[in-house]
């Protein structure tokens, strides 16, 4: 157990449907990190937060994606008209900032869009 | 060409064999590599971090990285059935992202 947990841990939802998953990091970091893994490839960055504020989002997250970390410890991603291609494994990581290569990795959301 | 580059393998070794995993990079300029290893339905575990060219050792596994060639290796001595997970290396780049490979299956057969 890394310290960073996720809920929840499994999701199936219809398509069309919105979702949101939490991520709770370990308390003294201060970046927070979701990714976004497919079968077969490794984790692809979707965004991230210093404390509060959303530093860089890749150009994977569509309009349909938001991410929040409204008081710099939890954070959530939203996902709305949820489509068959979200399907992915969410993964949150958390890092200090002063050790960006030292990211602990939560379990993981795992999304089934039927 | 991407920037991270890994076999996907699998890779099927017997138990106290030495494993050799190996990647590529394309950015000369990247200074942080990393060895996360992956559990079926787990998130990613820290295994080791380098900077820049060298050696590093921790117990079973040694981690390499030659800039020269942008080569990255992970080493592991007398691997465990419990070894058996995907390894994925990564790189730090310059916007502090981490850019990972695909992953290298790796079973270790009793």
């Amino acid at each position: 157990d890394t310290g960073v947990s996720q809920d929840p841990r499994h999701k199936i939802t219809k398509r069309g449907q919105n979702v949101t998953f939490r991520c709770d990091p370990i308390s003294e970091h201060n970046r927070l990190y979701w990714y976004r893994q497919t079968l077969g490839q490794g984790p692809e960055f979707l965004t991230y937060f210093q404390n509060e504020a959303q530093l860089e989002k890749s150009r994977l997250l569509s309009d349909r994606f938001s991410a929040e970390r409204p008081k710099g410890s939890f954070s959530t991603l939203e996902i709305q008209r949820t489509e068959q291609g979200d399907s992915a494994m969410y993964l949150c990581a958390t890092s200090g900032t002063s050790v960006p290569y030292e990211q602990f990795f939560g379990p993981g959301t795992r999304l089934t869009v039927l | 060409q991407k920037e991270v580059e890994q076999d996907p393998g699998p890779l099927s070794v017997p138990e106290g064999a030495i494993v050799s995993l190996n990647c590529t990079y394309s950015n000369s300029a990247f200074q942080y590599f990393m060895w996360y290893r992956q559990y079926s339905r787990k998130g990613p575990e820290l295994l080791m971090y380098t900077y820049s060219s060298g050696n590093k050792e921790d117990g079973r596994f040694t981690a390499q990285v030659d800039k020269s060639s942008k080569y990255i290796s992970l080493f592991i001595r007398d691997s465990q059935p419990s070894d058996s997970a995907t390894y994925l290396c990564a790189i730090l780049n310059r916007d502090d992202k981490i850019i990972f490979g695909k992953g290298t299956r790796l079973h270790i057969l009793p």
